[in-house]
């Protein structure tokens, strides 16, 4: 079956921009989360999203939301873009949410 | 604060060796455990996972030791090959959190 699916694999933005990024988890899964992964920090949770309602919530300013679709596809935004949120970041999708994590490619988004 | 770390950032092996990578985790709550590989470039792979009322697993290669009482998690992986060659993490979660918690990665070189 096909996996999870991020799009694009790629972003450059400038500072002050917002960027919309997309997953699309494996069929069936109905929840998705989001990590941010940089050399500096490791990989740090940013939501998690079942059924389009947010169940948990990583320790991010406001800039950083997300949302879930009824298809169960998610889109995270970032406003206001800072250099700091270069980074990878990673969806992973599970069919509860609470085993079975299997993540995306990524999406590398750096901000100049 | 809750975390899961590995206790070497970097580890070489010799080709055929077995190799041991090594994971402390504080949250004695943790239910589920997970260890990834992740090669440049790429999402983190699922490698194999463990839960809490376990403490041996073993798949393809690869064996998960989970030991409660000093909160340790290890991953064995036997006949190491060159595509074995990769970041890997160990990540916990509480599954009523619905957020897996990642240690910093342990980068394995495997040496021809």
């Amino acid at each position: 079956k096909a996996g999870v699916t991020q799009t694009p694999r790629y972003l450059i933005k400038t500072r002050g921009q917002q960027v919309t990024l997309s997953c699309s988890p494996i069929s069936g899964h109905r929840s998705v989360s989001w990590y941010q992964q940089t050399p500096g920090q490791g990989l740090q949770f940013l939501f998690e999203y079942f059924s389009e309602t947010q169940r948990n919530k990583g320790n991010f300013p406001g800039r950083f939301s997300g949302r879930q679709f009824s298809n169960s596809r998610s889109e995270m935004n970032v406003s206001t873009l800072e250099l700091g949120d270069s980074a990878l970041y990673l969806c992973a999708s599970s069919a509860d949410g609470a085993y079975g994590y299997t993540f995306g490619s990524g999406t590398r988004l750096t901000v100049v | 604060g809750e975390s899961v770390g590995l206790h070497l950032p970097t580890l070489s092996v010799q080709e055929g060796d077995n190799s041991i990578i090594n994971c402390a985790y504080s949250n004695s709550a943790s239910d589920y455990f997970i260890w990834y590989k992740q090669e440049s470039g790429k999402g983190p792979q699922f490698i194999i996972d463990i839960r809490s009322n376990m403490d041996k697993r073993q798949g393809q290669r690869v064996t998960v030791l989970l030991n409660k009482t000093v909160k340790h998690l290890s991953l064995q992986i036997a006949a190491t090959q060159p595509g074995d060659s990769a970041v890997y993490f160990c990540a916990e979660n509480e599954i009523s959190d619905y957020k897996l918690s990642f240690g910093a990665g342990t980068t394995v070189t495997v040496r021809a």
